[in-house]
């Protein structure tokens, strides 16, 4: 079956670690996007990326960092310069269009904890 | 600026009732779209249904219902005969300008009661 692998389901960082939460898609979409959402909220755009080679920072890029090296993968990292990264990533994929309403669809999440 | 608001934190239903779900937008651009997700307890985010500014028709798919009032910049999501399975987060989003790039709202519970 078509999809969005996450993985890990959870995950722990201890202080001064980068971290590393892989996002791989077999639907053969062109755009890629990586989401923050904290209890109770919303989602919050980090990074998202059109095309290969190519990504562009969304509202809350600050202490993260992607590549996007194969049309499949879109790996997050999360660095030591983000003080707060206790949170659900959601990784999301769609076709690429300038107008009209494709969905994106979704991982099942990466639950981040600091120990 | 883009953004969108959900003013019911959270709401309940009584099974096999229908159920109104609030969502408000703002945006400067002529063509938008407004997606509504929903989230089970699980975390993944699933794709209900999508309503495009231009289109005449408010947007359906099977109990799911779009009552989208341009002139107000409101996009309902109307849910009917509820489930025991409906029980869960539900989110608006825009779509911001282009590349397909969604504004979500703060969300609403909903639970649904036998």
């Amino acid at each position: 079956d078509g999809g969005i692998t996450q993985s890990p389901k959870y995950l722990f960082r201890k202080e001064g670690q980068n971290v590393t939460l892989s996002c791989e898609q077999n639907l053969n979409h062109d755009a890629m996007y990586w989401y923050r959402q904290d209890p109770g909220q919303g989602l919050r755009l980090i990074y998202y990326s059109q095309i290969v080679n190519d990504f562009q920072k969304g509202d809350i890029a600050e202490g993260y960092s992607v590549s996007r090296e194969k049309k499949e993968s879109f790996p997050l990292t999360v660095t030591s310069a983000q003080k707060n990264p206790t949170a659900f990533y959601l990784c999301a994929s769609s076709i690429a269009s300038k107008s009209s309403g494709q969905p994106q669809h979704f991982g099942d999440g990466t639950r981040l904890s600091i120990l | 600026a883009q953004k969108i608001t959900q003013t019911q934190p959270g709401m309940f239903v009584q099974e096999k009732e229908a159920v109104t779900l609030d969502c408000t937008y703002d945006t400067s651009d002529p063509s938008y779209g407004l997606f509504w997700y929903k989230q089970p307890s699980s975390g993944e985010m699933i794709f209900l249904i999508y309503q495009g500014s231009y289109d005449q028709q408010n947007a359906t798919e099977g109990r799911y219902s779009l009552n989208f009032q341009k002139a107000r910049k409101s996009a309902n999501l109307v849910i009917s005969a509820s489930q025991l399975g409906d029980s869960a987060m539900y989110f608006c989003a825009l779509l911001s300008g282009g590349y397909n790039k969604l504004i979500f709202g703060a969300g609403t519970r909903l639970a649904v009661h036998p």
